[in-house]
């Protein structure tokens, strides 16, 4: 399977705090990216990284990835009340497949 | 441009009857994905439909569990006969073009209560 696992499982911060994130996985890939998900609603995009990149930036989310530690990191920077949200890491394969994701509080 | 639209929004069914869900991709995306999650644990994969066909169904469940996708365009899955496992929400996602990982969009769910 090439789900990923995400950590921490709930994370819980003060605005203007920075949040991390992180996400393993066990098979080669051709992209990895971030998803978020508002309670009660669909998954949106957030961030793409392809296999031969290590970093990639879009506004406050900073993404990394290391492919010999099949792992991920996102982080978000400057966090708001309005991010608390639940974060997934999205595998890219031959198909696309999700964790458990990470239940991000950010406290006003 | 109108984006992945599910329905029914919530269905509550009684164990051993049948219900159908709908997904409407994004006009012209060839990916779709079916995905269900239960009680805030994982995002499960269902299957992957590459235009009408099935790319990979290996995580149906079982064979209650039936998806078409009609001429390349919209899917259905249908359980029958419903179980209470069967409960959570159901995602349907789609993307552009097959191998190349782009984004993809999801519904808002179909959320399926088996009581």
């Amino acid at each position: 399977s090439q789900q990923g696992e995400e950590d921490p499982q709930a994370l819980s911060i003060q605005e203007g705090e920075n949040a991390t994130m992180n996400c393993s996985y066990k098979t080669s890939i051709n992209n990895l990216q971030w998803y978020r998900q508002n309670s009660g609603r669909g998954l949106v995009h957030l961030i793409l990284i392809r296999s031969n990149e290590r970093e990639k930036h879009s506004g406050r989310l900073r993404v990394t990835l290391d492919t010999s530690k099949k792992s991920s990191s996102l982080l978000i920077t400057a966090s708001r009340a309005a991010d608390t949200a639940s974060y997934f890491c999205a595998i890219i394969g031959n198909d696309m497949r999700f964790g458990a994701g990470t239940r991000l509080t950010v406290k006003p | 441009e109108a984006g992945v639209t599910q329905f029914p929004s919530h269905s509550v069914i009684e164990k051993g009857q049948t219900v159908t869900l709908r997904c409407d991709p994004i006009s012209g995306h060839d990916n779709l994905y079916w995905y269900r999650r239960v009680m805030g644990k994982e995002i499960k994969f269902l299957l992957h439909f590459v235009k009408e066909s099935k790319q990979d169904e290996s995580g149906m469940p079982n064979n209650r569990f039936l998806a078409e996708r009609t001429g390349g365009t919209y899917s259905t899955l249908k359980v029958q006969p419903a179980e209470l496992e069967d409960s959570g929400v159901y995602f349907c996602a789609s993307s552009q073009y097959y191998r190349t990982g782009e984004k993809a969009f999801f519904g808002q769910g179909t959320r399926l209560t088996v009581v």
